[in-house]
């Protein structure tokens, strides 16, 4: 499965969206991005995946570019309880599912 | 019914017990994972059950001994344990193993576990 890397920690003013990439240059043509995220001490929490098209649920949405290189998750308005580690992992063949350290946002009032 | 359940919350054990880690879900979901998680580190994944079967075991040590008595159970046995195995442990399910678009994984609270 392709790997993913994602910024360490990031910081967003409550309401405003937040918006947070993730690379995954090698990720091949069959495999799905999924983005979950864990707020502290809580089990990691699935959040919205996808293939190529954009995707939005009740929670996010999620941008992939059109190589497929790239994604964003994007939290329209954020709250303090956004506050948690983000994870992007790609899924395929393998399927292996691994969580890299993912990103840490952070949502101030 | 949506969620992953696990118990207990928390155990404290030394290291000549047996106990066990339980996790159940009601979703149908075909496959269940069992990870470990150390403070400040992601998770780490242990054991892949895929239809009832052990598809993945990344290594894990015999001690640590998964259990998988139908599609909605998941057991983990514990016997000797070292204290550096005190973590959080964490099960998840998804709907389905065998096609990339069905890996959604939904965990439980996880089990909090001490070795002393």
């Amino acid at each position: 499965d392709a790997k993913t890397t994602q910024p360490t920690s990031m910081d967003c003013a409550e309401g405003r969206a937040a918006n947070l990439p993730c690379n995954h240059s090698t990720i091949s043509g069959n495999e799905y991005v999924y983005w979950y995220r864990q707020i502290h001490s809580q089990g990691p929490q699935y959040i919205i995946h996808g293939l190529k098209n954009n995707e939005t649920n009740e929670m996010a949405s999620l941008i992939i570019t059109e190589d497929r290189k790239s994604s964003t998750l994007i939290l329209p308005h954020a709250t303090l309880r956004d506050t948690a580690v983000y994870y992007c992992i790609v899924s395929g063949g393998s399927y292996i599912p691994t969580f890299g350290r993912g990103t840490s946002l952070i949502v101030h009032p | 019914d949506t969620e992953v359940t696990q118990t207990p919350k928390h155990l404290v054990m030394g290291m000549t017990n047996k106990k066990s880690l339980k996790c159940e879900q009601h979703m149908g979901h075909r496959a269940m994972y069992w990870y470990k998680q150390k403070a400040k580190k992601p998770p780490e994944l242990m054991f892949v059950y895929s239809y009832e079967k052990l598809s993945i075991n990344e290594s894990v040590p015999s001690r640590f001994s998964p259990e998988c008595p139908n599609s909605s159970l998941l057991n983990l046995h514990l016997h000797a344990l070292q204290p550096e195995d005190s973590a959080l442990y964490l099960c998840a399910s998804s709907p389905r193993p065998d096609t990339t678009r069905t890996r959604e994984q939904y965990f439980g609270p996880g089990t909090r576990l001490t070795v002393t």
